[in-house]
């Protein structure tokens, strides 16, 4: 039982460049999420998804898309690399149940210059 | 959606109990407080979640005043492995798959 898996670890990318972010859980979790968190700082919610072929906006989607096309994983794409999206991203699973915890990837740090 | 509100940062002295506090006037009736920290350089990880009722497991108790408008978590006996930031948050019908965390609670544990 691997839980949630985050792939790559760190990434760098040019400001303009586009690439995808992996997360992938093997515990059947019905709702997924994509946090950032900065330097610092708290974690931030970029997008969510309560179920396959269901998503929705957290605090920071701009600059970010996602999809859930199963419900095993749940990318996220930055369409256009920015300085700003300079920050350590992490993915989160859960059931729908809200008396069970969410489960949370080891994260991927990335930079982009 | 409701919010939580948490001390900015706390300091204890190793084996000695820890309470952390956490604010949530505007919870409403359904809503679960979960309990999670962030060690350096992880992903947040599950502490203790409850209800109503006191709530206690190997890593903590959590303790959620009669009115539920607030809560504290409880470590018993602090070690330095303690030393994390924690957050509070609030998981209910309609936002369980995004819950929205603070910038926690930084605690510092000096041996």
């Amino acid at each position: 039982n691997a839980g949630v898996t985050q792939t790559p670890k760190f990434q760098v990318l040019k400001t303009g460049q586009s690439m995808t972010l992996q997360c992938a859980q093997d515990m059947n979790h019905e709702y997924m999420s994509w946090y950032r968190q900065d330097p610092g700082m708290g974690l931030r919610l970029i997008h969510y998804s309560v179920g396959a072929g269901i998503t929705d906006q957290g605090e920071v989607p701009n600059g970010y898309n996602v999809s859930r096309s199963t419900t095993e994983d749940f990318p996220l794409r930055l369409l256009s690399a920015a300085p700003s999206q300079t920050s350590v991203y992490f993915c989160a699973s859960s059931y729908s149940n809200k008396n069970t915890e969410a489960f949370f990837g080891q994260g991927t740090r990335l930079t982009v210059v | 959606d409701a919010k939580t509100t948490q001390p900015n940062s706390m300091e204890s002295n190793e084996e000695e109990p820890v309470h952390l506090p956490c604010n949530h006037s505007t919870i409403s009736g359904t809503d679960y407080i979960h309990w999670y920290r962030q060690l350096p350089s992880q992903g947040p990880e599950y502490v203790i979640h409850g209800l109503t009722s006191n709530v206690n497991n190997r890593m903590a108790s959590l303790a959620i005043a009669e009115d539920r408008k607030s809560s504290t978590l409880i470590l018993h006996r602090a070690t330095l492995r303690d030393a994390a930031v924690y957050y509070c948050i609030l998981r209910g019908t309609t936002n369980a798959g995004k819950s929205t965390f603070g910038d926690g609670t930084t605690l510092t544990v000096k041996p």
